[in-house]
């Protein structure tokens, strides 16, 4: 069935470095690549999204970036500062929604 | 406005309480969906309601009863629940129909406890 997987499960990074996120799903007919974060005791917030019309986008010091042919799609966040700690959950869909299984980001400030 | 809200934010009930779950959202969003999120794992899909009328049933026990009154409201009726059904309860809400592309706003979640 369709499946998503996601890398690392946890990351821990210095305020001001970048993080990395990367995905990989299953399903070649998805079109659709959301991006939630998720903080403690809160629902999951969409943070940037991209569809596979597109290669890349990016909105501040967040970017994200799609290889339709690999299917792989990551998140990059530059500097990074201590309220970007959260759980992070990439998300590919088509008739409908899968999720990966999470990141855990830690800033260590 | 991107705002879906839900009550209560806590909930406890004994395994033969009946009790319900509200979401509400006011974004002119024709799908609304409920998800169950267990700790450290991503939301599970549970109902998906399209332009009223209940599209997507994803095996969930008939203990979870949705209910979708109108167009900006959705209800999660719970009896006889189990306390393995302890989670995080999301709603989410989302433009147009159910297919996976339209972009889903979620709410902050009611945490339900059963004893």
């Amino acid at each position: 069935g369709e499946n998503v997987e996601q890398h690392p499960s946890t990351l821990s990074v210095q305020e001001g470095d970048s993080a990395v996120i990367k995905c990989t799903y299953s399903d070649s007919a998805s079109n659709y690549f959301p991006w939630y974060k998720q903080e403690l005791g809160k629902g999951p917030q969409l943070i940037i999204d991209i569809r596979s019309n597109v290669g890349e986008k990016k909105d501040q010091r967040i970017a994200v970036t799609l290889n339709k042919t690999a299917k792989h799609f990551s998140l990059h966040i530059t500097e990074t500062q201590p309220e970007d700690s959260a759980v992070y959950f990439c998300a590919a869909a088509y008739s409908k929604v899968i999720f990966g299984p999470g990141t855990s980001l830690s800033v260590i400030p | 406005d991107t705002e879906v809200t839900q009550t209560p934010k806590h909930l406890v009930m004994g395994m033969t309480n009946k009790k319900s779950l509200k979401c509400e959202q006011h974004m002119g969003h024709r799908a609304m969906y409920w998800y169950k999120q267990k700790a450290k794992k991503p939301p599970e899909l549970m109902f998906v309601y399209s332009y009223e009328k209940l599209s997507i049933n994803e095996s969930v026990p008939s203990r979870f009863s949705p209910e979708c009154p109108n167009s900006s409201l959705l209800n999660l009726h719970l009896h006889a629940l189990q306390p393995e059904d302890s989670a995080l309860y999301l709603c989410a809400s989302s433009q147009g129909g159910t297919g996976g592309a339209y972009t889903q706003y979620f709410g902050p979640g009611t945490r339900l406890t059963v004893l």
